[in-house]
């Protein structure tokens, strides 16, 4: 969806460097999410913000952080790279109206670390 | 953690065949969701099920959830070219909020 948006699009980047990835969406949506997709293992999410003072680890936030910057930025740090966080990361959102809602993507960010 | 297990993990059909993908939990769901990510794309939301025993179309689509509410499936009658993607379900469990995604079958289509 064009109303979530990911950059950059795609990094390469070196072991150890410090990388941050951006998500702003205009669906006025609280809830936001961070996932990473690997080649058959689906979608592991990272990090989750219901609000912009809430957040949350998800299933693998260990070498990750985030930060809520406002209700529709979202952004995702990797402190130190290291080459097994080489995959497609997308970010995500849902309006938090009632107990059961979908979730909208953005277009995914291709990272790779050497 | 809840766990969400889908098969087959690949699939590579004929045109005009049917495919059919499952998802199965442990534990009973409060609601299962379907998405679709076609080649190089997104997810994209496809429907949400939420009554034991649901079953709801989307033309050649057909999307089930088990009586017990701890499996679903999605089947598609006459495969087209166009249905090529990856399919995930993702479930939340009655007792919590958080959503968890199987880790998607892949289906090609051959024409």
């Amino acid at each position: 969806d064009a109303d979530v948006t990911q950059t950059p699009r795609n990094r390469i980047t070196k072991t150890g460097k410090r990388i941050m990835l951006e998500c702003s969406q205009t669906k006025g949506h609280d809830r936001m999410y961070w996932y990473r997709q690997d080649p058959g293992l689906g979608l592991q999410l990272i990090y989750y913000s219901f609000d912009v003072k809430d957040i949350n680890k998800g299933e693998i936030s260990d070498g990750y952080s985030v930060s809520r910057q406002a209700q529709a930025k979202f952004s995702l740090s990797l402190e130190s790279a290291i080459p097994n966080q080489t995959a497609l990361y997308f970010c995500a959102t849902s309006s938090g109206q009632g107990r059961y809602n979908e979730q909208f993507f953005g277009p995914g960010t291709r990272l790779t670390v050497l | 953690g809840q766990q969400v297990m889908q098969i087959p993990q690949y699939q590579h059909v004929q045109e005009g065949e049917d495919f059919t993908t499952y998802c199965n939990s442990s534990t009973t769901l409060s609601n299962i969701q379907w998405y679709k990510q076609r080649p190089g794309g997104h997810p994209v939301f496809l429907i949400q099920l939420v009554k034991s025993g649901e079953v709801k179309k989307q033309k050649r689509l057909t999307f089930q959830f088990g009586e017990a509410k701890k499996n679903s499936s999605l089947h598609i009658t006459a495969t087209q070219t166009t249905d090529v993607g990856t399919y995930f379900c993702a479930a939340t469990p009655l007792s919590g909020s958080r959503l968890t995604f199987g880790e998607g079958t892949q289906l090609t289509v051959n024409p």
